[in-house]
């Protein structure tokens, strides 16, 4: 089975500070994903990797950057925390076959602006 | 648990009966949709997928139907039971690796 480990699952920061939320897969999927959940909205992408150092942009990515350096860590940083970025933020790795939307997700992570 | 959505279309169903959830989207290039569980203080869980060449695709317990014509989706639960209750996303994959998710609808079973 698949795993996703996200941390922090719970944060609460001032505004503008910078945040890094981390996803750590324990197997080698090469697509992995950061959505945002927030009501009303259902889950909407902020950017993705296809591999080691390969990233690009959701639908909702201003205000977000991501890296990853390992197949098995997806990091999504904040530079500068702002309250409309209070959401719930999940990790995803793609475990279906190429163009399916097969994903497995994480539990999430609760991040909080004040 | 985590707040998934405060103003979510519902649905309340019998234990035992039928539930039918449905889904409207927009784009006609869309080459897969699927059907994505949530159940309170979790991630979302696949379900179920239908490619965009078929009109049906069945599962344990579930049914997807596809209508292109109307660009309409729908779940169909057979027989619901208690641990059925969660919150349903459709989503469309709308460029290649990329999933665009629906709002959600909550299904409440009534023991």
């Amino acid at each position: 089975d698949a795993g996703i480990t996200q941390s922090p699952r719970h944060k609460v920061t001032e505004t503008g500070t910078p945040v890094t939320l981390r996803c750590h897969q324990t197997e080698n999927h090469r697509y992995m994903y950061w959505y945002r959940q927030d009501p009303g909205h259902g889950l909407r992408l902020i950017h993705y990797s296809y591999g080691v150092k390969d990233t690009d942009k959701g639908e909702v990515s201003d205000g977000y950057s991501v890296s990853r350096s390992k197949t098995e860590d997806f990091l999504l940083t904040l530079e500068s925390a702002t309250s409309s970025q209070t959401s719930v933020y999940f990790c995803a790795i793609r475990t279906g076959p190429a163009g399916t939307g097969e994903l497995f997700f994480g539990e999430g992570s609760r991040l909080t602006v004040l | 648990g985590e707040s998934v959505g405060l103003h979510l279309p519902t649905l309340s169903v019998q234990e035992g009966d039928n539930s039918i959830i449905n889904c409207a989207y927009s784009n006609s290039a869309s080459d897969y949709f699927i059907w994505y569980k949530q159940e309170s203080g979790k991630g979302p869980q696949f379900i179920i997928d239908i490619r965009s060449n078929m009109d049906k695709r069945q599962g344990q317990r579930v049914t997807v139907l596809l209508n292109k014509t109307v660009k309409h989706l729908s779940l169909q639960i057979a027989a619901t039971q208690p641990g059925d209750s969660a919150v349903y996303f459709c989503a469309e994959v709308v460029h290649s690796e990329k999933l665009t998710f629906g709002t959600g609808t909550r299904l409440t079973i009534i023991p």
